[in-house]
């Protein structure tokens, strides 16, 4: 079956420093991979996503690399900030079906 | 667009008694999913429709648990008789496509003493 592995949190880290969310997935056939972010009282929100080996997704300095032969697709931003704090979910979906499989997220607090 | 709205945000609520939560998903999506988050067992997907019609209930923990989708606009999940084990944060979602990325409406927390 379909599972996704990430980091244990908390991670907290100074502001502007760098941020490695690391994320391992074991798939039946090719996913596309999702980092979704969830603020604090709110749903969750696609943060980015790539549907094939070697795509980079990417949003609000965030980037992501589908790399295939290490089933990787970790989250890294270059200089993280307070509002960035959140809690960051990777998952993936195969066979372009609808059932989406989670990590267990990981919790990011950004100090000043 | 408005978003997936949810109601109650908040739910507190007696073991036994009955509790429905409610789900707009967004105009013109075609699928709306169900989930459930706790601390010990992260996000599961109980149920999903497509086009008003259930797909996959699979996850839908015990028969106390049930969903409907009457129409495009409007779904609800039901649990009769609620335990304090049910307490969680449900969340609806939906998307457009097959495939594509879910939009995820606020959550309701749901308490149950």
């Amino acid at each position: 079956g379909n599972s996704v592995t990430q980091m244990e949190g908390p991670v907290t880290l100074s502001e502007e420093a760098f941020l490695t969310i690391n994320c391992t997935y074991t798939a039946t056939g090719y996913p596309s991979l999702f980092w979704y972010v969830q603020y604090p009282g709110e749903g969750l929100q696609l943060l980015l996503k790539a549907t094939k080996a070697d795509d980079k997704g990417s949003n609000k300095g965030f980037e992501a690399t589908y790399r295939k032969e290490t089933t990787s697709f970790h989250l890294e931003k270059g200089s993280v900030q307070v509002s960035d704090s959140a809690v960051y979910f990777c998952a993936l979906s195969t066979g372009g079906g609808n059932k989406l499989t989670f990590g267990t997220g990981t919790q990011l607090k950004v100090e000043l | 667009d408005a978003g997936v709205i949810q109601s109650p945000r908040h739910e507190v609520t007696e073991m036994g008694q009955e509790v429905t939560l409610r789900c707009k998903p967004i105009s013109g999506h075609d699928y709306l999913f169900w989930y459930r988050q706790t601390m010990m067992r992260g996000l599961e997907l109980l149920i999903y429709f497509n086009n008003n019609v259930p797909i996959d209930d699979s996850g839908m923990p015990e028969d106390r648990f049930s969903a409907k989708m009457p129409n495009a606009s409007f779904s609800t999940l039901k649990i009769q008789p609620s335990e304090p084990r049910d307490s969680a944060v449900y969340f609806c979602a939906s998307t457009r496509t097959s495939g594509s990325p879910q939009y995820f409406g606020p959550g309701t927390r749901l308490t149950v003493t």
